[in-house]
């Protein structure tokens, strides 16, 4: 089972400032790798698939890069609705796992 | 654009079973692989299996092989999740989530259920 773990688990930033959270696997999972955003309440919401790609509809202040093993969401410009739970997955291979989460709360 | 509307809200007994479906509108069923996902309360995502309905093939992940049944009816586009001999640390939410798979098997998850809270409790 390839495992992925995120840093940092709690991120305290303000609405305007960067924020990057990073995802490490286990072993490498080539560009298989997404990441969700969970609101409180909510189902989670694809953000990023394919390391890189945005999915529909997902504004461009968020963005992914690497490849491998290591892996970070960016996302340039907080805004106030961005602050939630983010989740790193890889799907290349059985089982599909998760990341533990990073949640983003406002400082 | 494609929905996932899942059953509501079930409170069991430890040792009985839950049955969760999640009804898809929109899309190609037959072409979707439909995923369940868990989530403790308070804690991260869980992935539980698939099923792939035009392969008529479902994937388990360990933790659940031997307690879980994945099934789908295309007629009704409805994918059914069951879970046997239930105990308090199965209680969560259950979400399914989909993506249309014709063209590659492996891919993140679009489409997402929102959720049915299964609660395990004597």
């Amino acid at each position: 089972e390839i495992v992925l773990t995120q840093s940092p688990g709690t991120l305290s930033l303000s609405p305007g400032e960067r924020a990057t959270l990073s995802c490490r696997a286990s072993q490498s999972v080539s560009n298989y790798l997404a990441w969700y955003q969970q609101r409180p309440g909510q189902a989670p919401r694809l953000l990023i698939y394919g390391a890189s790609n945005r999915a529909p509809g997902i504004p461009d202040r968020f963005g992914g890069s690497g490849s491998g093993t290591d892996f970070t969401l960016t996302i340039s410009r907080l805004e106030p609705e961005d602050f939630a739970v983010y989740y790193c997955q890889q799907y290349g291979g059985s089982p599909v796992t998760f990341g533990q989460g990073t949640k983003l709360e406002i400082k | 654009q494609v929905q996932l509307v899942q059953s509501g809200a079930e409170v069991k007994k430890p040792g009985s079973s839950v049955k969760v479906s999640c009804r898809a509108s929109g899309g190609t069923f037959n072409s979707f692989v439909i995923h369940w996902v868990r989530q403790a309360p308070g804690q991260g995502l869980e992935w539980m299996g698939r099923i792939f309905p035009m392969l008529v093939l479902a994937d388990y992940a360990q933790k659940f092989q031997g307690r879980v049944t994945f099934t789908a009816d295309e007629a009704t586009k409805t994918a059914y999740m069951e879970l046997s001999s239930l105990r308090s640390e199965d209680t969560g939410v259950y979400y399914c989530a989909s993506r249309d798979a014709a063209e590659e098997l492996v891919g993140p998850f679009d489409y997402w259920g929102q959720g049915t809270l299964v609660t395990v409790s004597s």
